[in-house]
């Protein structure tokens, strides 16, 4: 199976707060990272947090990670139809030399 | 300071074709990784580049080939391309070898008819 799953989709109104959600199997994972895509361009990186943390803030962003349950979410305050976007989740194994796994993304709509 | 470049930004090739991708990391950083994200899909690791050395190799096939230079640029080569490797290819640049941020360039849009 998926070693990273996101739902696929999601829409908000502009002004509520967002929460994106990722599952993760491995409990090796030593950072897990959260990438935005826009159409047609690259993935900037968001956030990340370490598997020694339980949260990390970030101005409008929020990652709350549980490592029993394996679930990482990225929550986006105030969110804003610039804010619309692919976003995802990713994480990186012990020993397995920095590369990344990826879900294969969550669609965020933002309607004004 | 520029981040990580790309280039071409788009490239139209013929089945059987070979195709070289170029990759500039950001300044500092030493290791180069790329992924291939075909549409709907999130990206597949293909590549990792440390010190001029492959660290890391993805599940692909051996059509796919990597390099990097002494001044950390890299390439990705694929030979006998199918139109199955028409995709996105991205290249990643950080720190070091693992556990560091990995930052994105913009992507080579690879078609291939």
């Amino acid at each position: 199976g998926e070693d990273v799953e996101q739902s696929l989709f999601l829409s908000v109104r502009e002004g509520d707060s967002s929460v994106i959600n990722c599952t993760y199997t491995d409990s090796s994972s030593t950072y897990l990272y959260w990438y935005k895509q826009e159409p047609g361009a690259g993935l900037q990186l968001l956030t990340y947090i370490f598997s020694n943390m339980d949260m990390k803030q970030d101005q409008r962003l929020t990652v709350l990670l549980n490592k029993k349950d394996k679930h990482l979410s990225l929550r986006i305050a105030d969110t804003q139809t610039g804010d619309s976007a692919i976003y995802f989740c990713a994480e990186s194994k012990e020993g397995s030399q920095g590369n990344l796994i990826f879900g294969k993304g969550t669609k965020l709509s933002v309607k004004p | 300071d520029a981040g990580v470049t790309q280039s071409p930004t788009h490239l139209i090739k013929t089945r059987g074709q070979q195709v070289t991708l170029r990759c500039s990391p950001i300044s500092g950083h030493k290791s180069v990784s790329w992924y291939q994200q075909v549409l709907g899909q999130g990206p597949q690791f293909i590549f990792q580049y440390y010190e001029k050395e492959e660290r890391g190799r993805g599940n692909f096939p051996d059509r796919f080939s990597a390099r990097q230079f002494p001044n950390y640029s890299s390439e990705l080569n694929v030979n006998a391309l199918l139109l199955g490797d028409s995709a996105l290819y991205l290249c990643a640049s950080s720190l070091g070898s693992v556990r560091t941020e990995a930052f994105f360039g913009q992507g080579t849009r690879l078609t291939v008819v």
